[in-house]
């Protein structure tokens, strides 16, 4: 069975503009969530999709938001992009409920310049 | 509210030496998970071990083993007979019952030379 999928796995964009990344779970999984990873701050949770709706979300600003496919496939937009929004986006998968393990793909490196 | 500690920024060890990696947390819940991750320098995080916080065993799998204690919050990840591509961070991770986000420790990375 295919692992979780991101795409692209490199970026790089220049401050003020909108960035979209790209997740696809594993085939099954219901349930997709996000994780910005810096030096800084280390990894952190975004939010979580499950059933086109979120379900669950971190404590970042307006500008990180996403959104949910009925193929379960996950998008993730960040708008007016600062110089530390620079990252690794991870996006994780799992079944469907809470409690179940996350299974991550491989990252988006994302630089802002 | 909830924390995960990895007190070990950085280990270095040589091959088939043993070393463990710690791990402490603190929450709240009674009804919660626990996680290892391995990071190795491609991003990706692997998962390696999943404990519910009902089930106080301890688990071998190969050369890893995990030492869950809840009376001391703490569950530590070991490492026999070290090998090169053991190289990697390593990530310990919690979440609770509700919700489910992973809350993780800062990682300990561990390089293991030949």
């Amino acid at each position: 069975k295919a692992g979780v999928t991101q795409t692209p796995r490199y970026l790089i964009k220049t401050r003020g503009q909108q960035v979209t990344l790209s997740c696809s779970p594993i085939s099954g999984h219901r349930s997709v969530s996000w994780y910005q990873q810096t030096p800084g701050q280390g990894l952190q949770f975004l939010f979580e999709y499950f059933s086109e709706t979120q379900r669950n979300k971190g404590n970042f600003p307006g500008r990180f938001s996403g959104r949910q496919f009925s193929n379960s496939r996950s998008e993730m937009n960040v708008s007016t992009l600062e110089l530390g929004d620079s990252a690794l986006y991870l996006c994780a998968s799992r079944l469907t409920s809470p409690e179940e393990t996350q299974y991550f793909g491989p990252g988006t490196r994302l630089l802002v310049l | 509210a909830q924390k995960v500690t990895q007190a070990q920024t950085e280990i270095s060890v040589v091959e088939k030496e043993d070393v463990t990696l710690d791990c402490v947390y603190e929450t709240r819940d009674t009804t919660y998970y626990l996680f290892w991750y391995k990071q190795p320098p491609s991003g990706e995080l692997v998962f390696l071990i999943r404990r519910n916080s009902f089930d106080e065993q301890n688990e071998i799998s190969g050369r890893y083993s995990w030492n869950f204690q809840k009376s001391t919050s703490s569950f530590n990840f070991t490492i026999t007979a070290s090998q090169v591509v053991d190289s990697a961070v390593y990530f310990c991770a919690l979440s609770e019952a509700r919700g489910g986000k992973l809350i993780f420790g800062q990682g300990t990375e561990l390089s293991v030379k030949p």
